[in-house]
């Protein structure tokens, strides 16, 4: 079985501050890890994943997210924070042995940035 | 925009009822997957249909079906519906079996009264 836990339901940070959102993982083989953004009444949009290779990864909008294998950790960071960023995130994995392709997610993490 | 279009945006029906959900993978897609939202169970893996063929099933209700048509084109049919049943249904799409990312519609938000 495969899982993700995000432990914060909301993170605070004010504008122009470093903000990571944090995430870890549950999978029985190697995992494909993906972070997602919703903005209210949207879909989700992805940001970036993790397959495999280099353990930091960039995605859209200055966002990155290190992978850490012996933490089964894959936190999303970014340096400078932006009000424009207050949106709801989520990280998800899928194990790269799992017959399907389906994909679990965490129950998200609401990011707000104040001015 | 993802590509991938839902409809409709928004459904009001009520208890007992069936309805269906319509959605549009990106072009050249052949993965379609449903998810589901809601307040107190998330979002929840539902399904998961590759050119046509059924590959995964999450946790999806026995009064719900899915199927995926020769153009791609995916339909989520729930039927006698409860107010517990009452979220957001998220369609995805994706290029390949395998690791890519999954792109999102906006979403159909039903409400069973």
């Amino acid at each position: 079985a495969q899982s993700v836990a995000q432990p914060e339901d909301q993170v605070n940070v004010a504008e122009g501050n470093p903000l990571t959102v944090k995430c870890t993982y549950s999978v029985s083989g190697n995992p494909y890890l993906f972070w997602y953004v919703q903005y209210p009444n949207r879909g989700l949009q992805f940001l970036l994943k993790y397959i495999t290779g280099d353990n930091l990864v960039k995605g859209s909008y200055g966002f990155e997210a290190e992978f850490n294998k012996s933490q089964t950790s894959f936190h999303l960071k970014k340096p400078s924070a932006l009000v424009s960023d207050s949106a709801l995130y989520f990280c998800a994995v899928r194990d790269a042995r799992g017959a399907g392709n389906m994909l679990t997610f965490g129950g998200g993490t609401r990011l707000m940035v104040k001015p | 925009d993802s590509g991938v279009t839902q409809t409709p945006k928004h459904l009001i029906t009520a208890t007992g009822q069936r309805v269906t959900l319509r959605c549009s993978p990106r072009s050249g897609d052949l993965s379609v997957y449903w998810y589901q939202q809601s307040l107190d169970q998330g979002l929840q893996f539902l399904i998961h249909y590759y050119n046509g063929e059924e590959r995964a099933k999450g946790n999806i209700l026995e009064r719900f079906s899915a199927q995926q048509f020769p153009d791609l084109h995916s339909e989520l049919n729930l039927s006698s519906l409860e107010l517990g049943d009452s979220a957001l249904y998220f369609c995805a799409s994706s290029s390949l079996w395998g690791n890519n990312e999954q792109f999102f519609g906006p979403g159909t938000r039903l409400t069973v009264l």
